[in-house]
């Protein structure tokens, strides 16, 4: 299994401002994603983070407002820009070497 | 793309019961089904998951059964304990892409 921490945990912020969220794994892991969860909903995968190469995102979402980084196996970074009240909601981050997921505690973001 | 449909939305049932739940998919590529139990304020936990080649598999007081024909999978949880009260989710994914789709989730409520 992989231990998966974020950073930070929660945060407010103000409309048009950005926000870098950290997603650390305690291993290498070949697959690493970032999932958004509405307060009372499901998992919604943003995109996955590609170690060497540019993330895939699903649709609906895309690079100019959520920029990934994953500068190696055990790490990746998720950006919400321009933030608006719509992208308050809890980001997770999950990774696994092979089936398996793990998720981190996620990040609790609200937009004011 | 994949879509996964769980129900119920809610259940409750009396301590020392059985809950079942059930999820549906749609794509046939899909092999590897986990489930995540996901309490409040943290994220999801994986507790048990299938893959495609396997029709059951236990864990304890829990089992996943698959039916790949019909494309659906359930999670039996027996002598339930109010410990187990969270919400379930239930997700679906292949080989080559590994993001997973969830499930709109379940909420148990186990009555001591």
């Amino acid at each position: 299994s992989a231990v998966i921490s974020q950073k930070p945990s929660r945060d407010i912020c103000q409309r048009g401002t950005s926000l870098t969220i950290q997603c650390q794994v305690d291993s290498q892991v070949t697959m690493m994603f970032w999932y958004r969860q509405q307060p009372g909903q499901s998992l919604t995968l943003i995109a996955t983070a590609n170690q060497g190469s540019e993330a895939t995102y699903e649709s609906g979402f895309v690079i100019d407002k959520f920029p990934i980084s994953r500068p190696n196996l055990t790490f990746s970074t998720l950006t919400v820009s321009n933030m608006s009240p719509e992208d308050s909601s809890i980001y997770l981050c999950s990774g696994g070497e092979s089936y398996e997921q793990y998720f981190g505690p996620g990040t609790r973001l609200t937009v004011t | 793309g994949e879509n996964v449909e769980q129900h119920p939305s809610t259940l409750s049932v009396q301590e020392g019961d059985s809950a079942v739940i059930k999820c549906t998919y749609s794509d046939s590529a899909s092999n590897y089904f986990p489930w995540y139990k996901q309490e409040l304020g943290k994220g999801p936990q994986l507790i048990i998951d299938i893959r495609s080649n396997v029709g059951e598999k236990k864990d304890q007081r829990i089992a996943v059964t698959l039916n790949k024909t019909a494309k659906h999978f359930s999670l039996h949880i027996t002598e339930t304990q109010p410990e187990d009260s969270a919400v379930y989710f239930c997700a679906a994914s292949d080989t080559g892409r590994r993001a997973l789709t969830f499930g709109s989730g379940t909420r148990l409520q186990v009555q001591p």
